[in-house]
């Protein structure tokens, strides 16, 4: 079964520091990875995404670091703020097809 | 631009009642999709749509039905409703632009469904 797991399931981090939430998945064929960012009571939106032919970028204080031989990613955000607590869901898909397999999120927590 | 709109954002059905989740976009999307989440669980695909009279299977389809007359929208249908259908669904759409098919899917604001 395809799967993406995602850690951990959720995170407190004080104000400024660096969050970090880790994914990992099984097929090697997917070649399009996204990371969103859901607030409460809203729907998902997009934060940002990568293709395996880099292995970082950066957006901002968002950073995805991908790593295709561990079959990982991880978003990284820097100088967290008390605005970014939310859900954030990793997801995995092909380029050649509209599907995506979501993570099972991280609840992030930013203390002031 | 209204984006993704759902309606009811809530509902509360009885075991066996049966229920339409609307779903529409204004943006001209091809695709459209319908998510439940569940705490913990993430998003599971539960249909999905690359345009009008075209509709798919996602990961959990059981229980439910799709239509997709119009370009514009994408109602999920529970026929008997079940407790385990208790979620909150949520309606996506994209507008793929080849080679790079995957690209940034628009969610609405979510139905939260609770069947009692």
């Amino acid at each position: 079964q395809q799967q993406v797991k995602q850690s951990p399931q959720s995170l407190i981090v004080q104000k400024g520091g660096i969050s970090i939430i880790n994914c990992a998945y099984e097929n090697t064929a997917f070649d399009y990875f996204p990371w969103y960012q859901q607030f409460p009571g809203k729907g998902p939106a997009l934060l940002i995404a990568i293709r395996p032919d880099v292995s970082e970028k950066k957006e901002g204080r968002f950073t995805i670091s991908f790593n295709k031989s561990a079959k990982q990613f991880s978003l990284h955000i820097m100088d967290s703020q008390p605005g970014d607590s939310a859900t954030y869901f990793c997801a995995a898909g092909y380029s050649s097809a509209s599907k995506i397999i979501f993570g099972s999120g991280t609840r992030l927590s930013i203390r002031p | 631009n209204a984006g993704v709109t759902q309606t009811p954002k809530f509902r509360i059905l009885k075991i066996g009642q049966s229920m339409t989740l609307q779903c529409t976009q204004d943006m001209n999307h091809n695709y459209m999709y319908w998510y439940r989440q569940d705490p913990g669980m993430g998003l599971k695909l539960i249909y999905y749509s690359v345009g009008a009279g075209i509709t798919d299977k996602g990961e959990v389809p059981n229980g439910y039905n799709v239509s997709r007359s119009t370009t514009e929208d994408f109602p999920l249908r529970l026929e008997l409703a079940a407790p385990s259908q208790t979620s909150v669904y949520f309606c996506a759409s994209s507008s793929p632009d080849p080679p790079r098919v995957n690209t940034e899917a628009f969610f609405g604001q979510g139905t939260r469904l609770t069947v009692v």
